[in-house]
């Protein structure tokens, strides 16, 4: 069964540093979305991202954050500057059509910033 | 926008035995859709079930079926002759049917726990 990947599974990294985490959605889907889950907290959304631009975002999805797609396979979210309260597990996700299909998730980047 | 809630922290249940978990979700939309997603410990978020709004049976898939009451705004998931597997956490989630994003709104779980 066609699935959601992520890399990597875990990272850790120094505040401030700039982080890349990388999601291949599956592949006839054309909806991708980050979503995040701080421990112990409900999932939010973050960013969706349709036709090569952001359709949607929330509060959260400030001007630290960006997502790309560089080569029409991998769907990227890029932290900038770290912050403390970034650590969270980020989950990747992808939608086949408008038609309201399921949104299917890959299994998460936890990232720890120290 | 949407609101998702979701009354019971934490649930338990004996294995074999039935449990129904309850959420209730806030909208002014007619078109949507409901979810229930099974987090594991490994933390993956799987799809347990899925609800359209303008359906008015009731979703089933295999040991799992959902309560849908529209009027109420009400969509529980029960689970029958529950696992041990079935111990995870569960969110419930809300989709509008829009040309935006069609972002989903979670609820902020339910913690299940089977015991043998």
């Amino acid at each position: 069964e066609p699935e959601v990947t992520q890399t990597p599974s875990h990272q850790v990294t120094q505040m401030g540093q700039e982080v890349i985490l990388r999601c291949v959605p599956i592949s006839n889907h054309l909806y991708f979305y980050w979503y995040r889950q701080i421990l112990g907290q409900k999932v939010e959304f973050l960013v969706s991202f349709y036709n090569n631009e952001i359709s949607e975002k929330s509060e959260i999805f400030d001007d630290q954050f960006s997502v790309e797609r560089p080569d029409g396979s991998n769907f990227t979210l890029k932290i900038r500057s770290t912050k403390l309260e970034d650590s969270a597990m980020y989950f990747c996700a992808s939608k086949q059509s408008t038609s309201g299909n399921t949104i299917y998730f890959g299994e998460g980047s936890w990232l720890t910033v120290v | 926008a949407q609101t998702v809630t979701q009354s019971q922290p934490e649930m338990s249940v004996q294995e074999a035995e039935t449990v129904t978990l309850s959420c209730t979700y806030d909208t002014s939309e007619s078109n949507y859709y409901l979810f229930w997603y099974k987090q594991p410990p490994s933390r993956q978020m799987i799809l347990v079930i899925r609800q359209e709004a303008y359906k008015q049976q009731n979703a089933t898939e295999n040991r799992f079926s959902v309560n849908f009451q529209k009027a109420a705004k009400s969509f529980s998931l029960k689970i029958s002759d529950s696992q041990l597997g079935d111990t995870a956490m569960y969110f419930c989630a809300f989709m509008k049917l829009d040309n935006a994003g069609n972002m989903l709104t979670f609820g902020g779980g339910t913690r299940l726990m089977v015991k043998p």
